[in-house]
């Protein structure tokens, strides 16, 4: 089967830097999506990892280590607008598997 | 329509009755997918739609869940003999055709409560 491990939830300051981690366990593996979901609205793409190594998107940057079944996002220079959740999801047999999610809680 | 849209937003109904969830997937789309996700928890997969391939129904809860496509446009989601644990946000997406590295485009989801 597939699973996914988050932290449940975390907790920044505005203008820090915070890194959510996943680790996975499937049988097949293609790469490692990150979504965003505001509270009550649609999850929204983040990024893909396929290989190992670091994606820049802007302020936002996803890790993969395939061989550790271990990837992060990492979030940097920190908006009140990043207060979300921000799930995982691995691609196998025709599908998405998710995370359960992190809360990401961002103070002033 | 630049977005997945979905309908109804929200849906109040009593324990035993049927709904029907409806999706329009962003066009040319091939591929579309069903989730449901609990108060608080992630995304778990019901069904896929890949063009005219036959669906993968292998997330589907239980038999009183089915799904229709037809073509390439339009999904239904049926959940007949609604329970309370049917109540959950339903979300679908699209992504231009099926692959890990396609982006999938959710929906607004539609709220579902069963009394």
């Amino acid at each position: 089967g597939q699973s996914l491990e988050q932290p449940s939830e975390v907790t920044a300051v505005e203008g820090a830097i915070v890194q959510i981690n996943c680790t996975y366990q499937t049988s097949g593996f293609y790469g490692l999506s990150w979504y965003q979901q505001h509270d009550g609205g649609a999850p929204t793409f983040l990024s893909y990892n396929a290989l190992d190594g670091l994606e820049e998107t802007g302020r936002f940057s996803s890790f993969l280590s395939r061989s550790d079944s271990y990837g992060y996002l990492l979030l940097q220079e920190l908006q009140m607008k990043d207060s979300a959740s921000y799930f995982c999801a691995v691609y196998n047999f025709n599908k998405f598997y998710f995370g359960s999610g992190t809360k990401l809680n961002v103070k002033p | 329509g630049a977005g997945v849209s979905q309908s109804p937003s929200n849906k109040v109904t009593e324990k035993g009755k049927d709904v029907e969830l409806r999706c329009d997937p962003i066009s040319g789309h091939t591929a579309l997918y069903w989730y449901r996700q609990r108060l608080g928890q992630g995304l778990e997969f019901l069904i896929y739609f890949q063009g005219n391939s036959a669906p993968d129904k292998s997330g589907l809860p239980s038999d009183r869940f089915s799904a229709e496509r037809t073509g390439e446009s339009v999904s239904t989601l049926t959940i007949q003999r609604t329970q309370q644990e049917d109540s959950a946000v339903y979300l679908c997406a699209s992504s231009l055709e099926r692959g890990p590295t396609d982006t999938q485009y959710f929906g607004p989801g539609t709220r579902l409560t069963v009394l």
